[in-house]
């Protein structure tokens, strides 16, 4: 059965700090993991999308690895803002299923 | 715009009454899925459908019902048979093509009152 685990659960960092989000899941065996942002009574926005056969992928100050030999990926935030506060969640989408499955997320608070 | 809509923002329901939540997409995809969130705990999934006419049980279908009479549309109807309704649920869409990305509409809070 395949686990997926966010650590940490929250994290309260100054503004301008370059921070890092942690993604791991027990079975290799994935098709691609994505990264989302949720705010506060409010759905998913995906961030970032990772093939199986890709390492890494980039979007603005964000940027997403995979090593899926280890079972792990993470989301680095360059120059956190007050505006990247949310709660961060990772899901990966496992060979012979149709969907994807959760983290319970990261709660993010970046303050001035 | 292209999206996903989900309404209404905020649905109340009382005790022994089955409800309806919409969910509609004009992203021309294929695949389509329920949610629920409660709080501590990862996202569950309750149905999904890959095309239309046919959709498949999630981890906990019990006390749900769905149709996918529409490429667009895929509304959840929960039942009286489902004993902690209370909590944020949300619809997503996808190419049918398993490597392809996740869009999710803006979610419903049920209240069961």
């Amino acid at each position: 059965k395949q686990e997926v685990t966010q650590i940490p659960a929250a994290l309260s960092v100054p503004e301008g700090e370059n921070l890092v989000l942690n993604c791991s899941f027990t079975d290799s065996a994935i098709y691609n993991l994505q990264w989302f942002r949720q705010d506060p009574g409010k759905g998913l926005t995906s961030l970032l999308l990772i093939q199986s056969s890709q390492r890494e992928q980039t979007s603005g100050r964000l940027n997403a690895s995979l090593d899926k030999s280890s079972g792990r990926s993470t989301l680095y935030i360059a120059a956190s803002q007050p505006g990247d506060s949310a709660t961060y969640l990772c899901a990966v989408y496992r060979h012979n299923t149709d969907k994807l499955i959760f983290g319970t997320g990261t709660r993010l608070q970046v303050f001035p | 715009d292209g999206g996903i809509t989900q309404s209404p923002k905020y649905l109340f329901r009382k005790e022994g009454q089955n409800v309806t939540l919409s969910c509609e997409q004009n992203l021309n995809h294929d695949a389509m899925y329920w949610y629920r969130q409660d709080p501590g705990q990862g996202l569950r999934l309750i149905y999904y459908s890959q095309i239309v006419n046919d959709f498949q049980k999630g981890d906990i279908a019990e006390g749900y019902s769905v149709s996918r009479e529409k490429k667009e549309s895929f509304p959840l109807t929960v039942t009286s048979a489902q004993k902690n309704p209370t909590a944020f649920y949300l619809c997503a869409s996808s190419m049918a093509q398993v490597n392809t990305e996740a869009f999710f509409g803006q979610g419903t809070r049920l209240t069961v009152v």
